[in-house]
């Protein structure tokens, strides 16, 4: 089945820090591929996310490249901000017809960053 | 409505209780999904209604759990006779398609003590 396999947290990192989280996946067939993020007290929403290999997501100063040789979808950010801390979700939805809506995700990474 | 709206905010159930959660999805919005996300987890899906057809219910973990969604809006998640593993927040979703990102409610904090 599928499955999404992201870095573990919590990432504790001051301000203006490079960021990485790491995502990798299992799928059959060509998934899109998402990042949510979850702050203290609000709804997941929707970061980013690409539908095809070599597609690169991009909002907030936050990217992420799907890369179909390595399965990975990691989220980067060249500089962060207190306000970036909170949980952030890979998810990916199944490829062309079928169960397409149906979200798998990862067990969250917490992001804290300090002044 | 501006976003999807979840009542109630958090909920604690006697074990044995039944619970209604119910979910104002984006006025307009065809698909809605639930998720349940246990703590410390990422959220999993539940079951997925086109309109107030509900296509899919192959998450739902047991026949104690139920949804409808009988004018194609708002959704209730019903939990008849409830446990202690039933314990999550319980998310709502919608969107106008499948595929390109859903709009999540701020969820359900279920405690059944």
């Amino acid at each position: 089945g599928n499955s999404v396999t992201q870095m573990e947290g919590p990432v504790t990192l001051s301000e203006e820090a490079f960021l990485t989280i790491n995502c990798t996946y299992t799928a059959t067939g060509y998934p899109s591929l998402f990042w949510y993020v979850q702050y203290p007290g609000e709804g997941l929403q929707l970061l980013l996310k690409a539908t095809k290999a070599d597609d690169k997501g991009s909002n907030k100063g936050f990217e992420a490249t799907y890369r179909k040789e390595t399965t990975s979808f990691h989220l980067e950010k060249g500089s962060v901000q207190v306000s970036d801390s909170a949980v952030y979700f890979c998810a990916l939805s199944p490829g062309g017809g079928g169960s397409n809506y149906k979200l798998t995700f990862g067990k969250g990474t917490l992001l804290t960053v300090n002044p | 409505g501006a976003g999807v709206s979840q009542s109630p905010r958090y909920k604690v159930a006697k074990r044995g209780q039944d619970v209604a959660l119910r979910c104002d999805p984006i006025s307009g919005h065809v698909s809605l999904f639930w998720y349940q996300q246990a703590l410390g987890q990422g959220p999993e899906f539940l079951t997925y209604f086109q309109n107030e057809a509900q296509l899919d219910k192959s998450g739902l973990p047991s026949d104690r759990f139920f949804a409808e969604r009988p004018e194609g809006s708002v959704s209730t998640l019903k939990i008849q006779r409830t446990q202690q593993e039933d314990s999550a927040v319980y998310l709502c979703a919608s969107s106008l398609a499948v595929g390109g990102g859903y709009t999540f409610g701020s969820g359900t904090r279920l405690t059944v003590v």
